[in-house]
């Protein structure tokens, strides 16, 4: 089967950057991506990495490395409306790669 | 949750009783996923359809769970007898046509149930 961790909580200042890391232990790795999501709202999708290295968009990036099973989302310039939880999940060989498996989610509280 | 349209977004109902819970994909897709979300067991994969054909169930809690998905624009979740212990909510998602190397879902708002 597929497991992830995360932290379950993370707390940052506004204007801060911070990193919420993800690692995972999963057969025949596809790809991680990262979905956010608000307070009684829905998960929506932030970025997905497939090949080690890092992707920027905007004030977000996500990083991969393959061989460590790792991977981080980093938020710069927070700002209070990236409050949310933040969700790593794997794309694998089950069912050809058709399936997410996320994690429990971080809860980041950013403060002014 | 543009694409993806669920009903009811709450429901409070009592330990017994039928539940059905509604998605309407707007967007063109192929692919339909169910997920649950509780506090204790975070985000779960209940069961998905590809082509309006379940391919993988296993998620599904138990024989009270059911899904249907009579065409492309139309799936239903239902829980007959629902328990309090099926408190959650529910999403639905399709998977959305950027990135197509990526499998990105698309959420509905989700259905709220409460089962007393």
């Amino acid at each position: 089967g597929q497991s992830l961790e995360q932290p379950s909580e993370v707390t940052a200042v506004e204007g801060a950057i911070v990193q919420i890391n993800c690692t995972y232990q999963t057969s025949g790795f596809y790809g991680l991506s990262w979905y956010q999501q608000h307070d009684g709202g829905a998960p929506t999708f932030l970025s997905y990495n497939a090949l080690d290295g890092l992707e920027e968009t905007g004030r977000f990036s996500s990083f991969l490395s393959r061989s460590d099973s790792y991977g981080y989302l980093l938020l710069q310039e927070l700002q209070m409306k990236d409050s949310a939880s933040y969700f790593c999940a794997v794309r694998d060989r089950n069912n050809a790669g058709n399936m997410l498996t996320f994690g429990g989610g971080t809860r980041l509280m950013v403060k002014p | 949750d543009a694409g993806v349209i669920q009903s009811p977004r709450h429901e409070v109902t009592e330990m017994g009783q039928e539940v059905t819970l509604r998605c309407k994909p707007i967007s063109g897709h192929n692919s339909l996923f169910w997920y649950r979300q509780t506090m204790m067991r975070g985000l779960e994969l209940l069961i998905y359809f590809n082509n309006n054909v379940p391919i993988d169930d296993s998620g599904m809690p138990e024989d009270r769970f059911s899904a249907k998905m009579p065409n492309a624009s139309f799936s239903t979740l239902k829980i007959q007898p629902s328990e309090p212990r099926d408190s959650a909510v529910y999403f639905c998602a399709i998977r959305d046509g950027r990135l197509s190397g990526a499998n990105v879902l698309t959420f509905g708002a989700g259905s709220r149930l409460t089962v007393l």
